[in-house]
């Protein structure tokens, strides 16, 4: 069976310090992969997805940026944060890209201070 | 604009009762709908998936309805139980366009529900 995991699962990080989430999905090949953000009170926000090694598609200008560097890795950074940034980190997996189920991962909460 | 509006926005019921939640849309084209369950600190689970043809589909104690016509949707829930306090998120999709790629979910911003004894 198929399983996301991401982590750390709560960060607190002080303002311009950098942040590197991780998520790792096992037994499956070729996932599309997706980090998203989930604000208080709003709907889920797609931050950026990949179909592939390498491949990375960006929906929300920001300081944030992804990474691929192997199929079932995908890496959530940035240099510098903001308060802005605070909020809750889904990873997500998908057979079909961007209209199929999404199978998410247990989230990051990252508090920016 | 697409956008997915749900409501109420949140909801409390007393344990072994019967509720209805609501999702109206303006996503187009309509490709399918789902309703997923996200537990407090937790990620979403995909609970039903509706296609344009569908009016009801059931998942145990979960029932979804679609009216493709009006663009609703709602969830039942049948016999609540703790457990199902949770905030259930409506997510529709829209068909793939030629070129692919682009954001082609739209979330709404959820139910809380709060099962009481």
């Amino acid at each position: 069976s198929q399983t996301i995991h991401q982590w750390p699962a709560t960060l607190v990080q002080p303002v311009g310090s950098p942040l590197s989430l991780e998520c790792t999905v096992e037994g499956t090949s070729n996932p599309n992969l997706y980090w998203y953000r989930q604000a208080a009170g709003r709907g889920l926000q797609l931050l950026f997805y990949s179909v592939g090694i390498g491949q990375i598609s960006s929906e929300v200008p920001q300081n944030l940026s992804a990474s691929r560097p192997q199929d079932r890795q995908f890496i959530l950074s940035s240099k510098k944060l903001l308060l802005s940034d605070s909020g809750f980190y889904l990873c997500a997996w998908s057979v079909i890209v961007l209209t199929g189920e999404l199978f998410f991962g247990e989230g990051s909460r990252l508090t920016v201070l | 604009k697409n956008q997915v509006e749900q409501s109420p926005q949140s909801l409390i019921i007393l344990e072994g009762k019967n509720c209805t939640l609501q999702c109206n849309y303006t996503v187009s084209p309509f490709s399918n709908l789902r309703w997923y369950k996200q537990d407090t600190g937790r990620g979403p689970v995909s609970l039903t998936i509706m296609t344009f043809s569908e009016n009801t589909k059931s998942n145990g104690r979960y029932t979804a309805t679609l009216d493709a016509d009006t663009k609703q949707s709602s969830l039942h829930i049948t016999a609540s139980q703790l457990s199902d306090s949770a905030s259930y998120i409506c997510v529709v999709s829209t068909k793939r366009g030629l070129t692919g790629g682009g954001n082609k979910l739209t979330f709404g911003t959820g139910t809380q529900l709060k099962v009481e004894l």
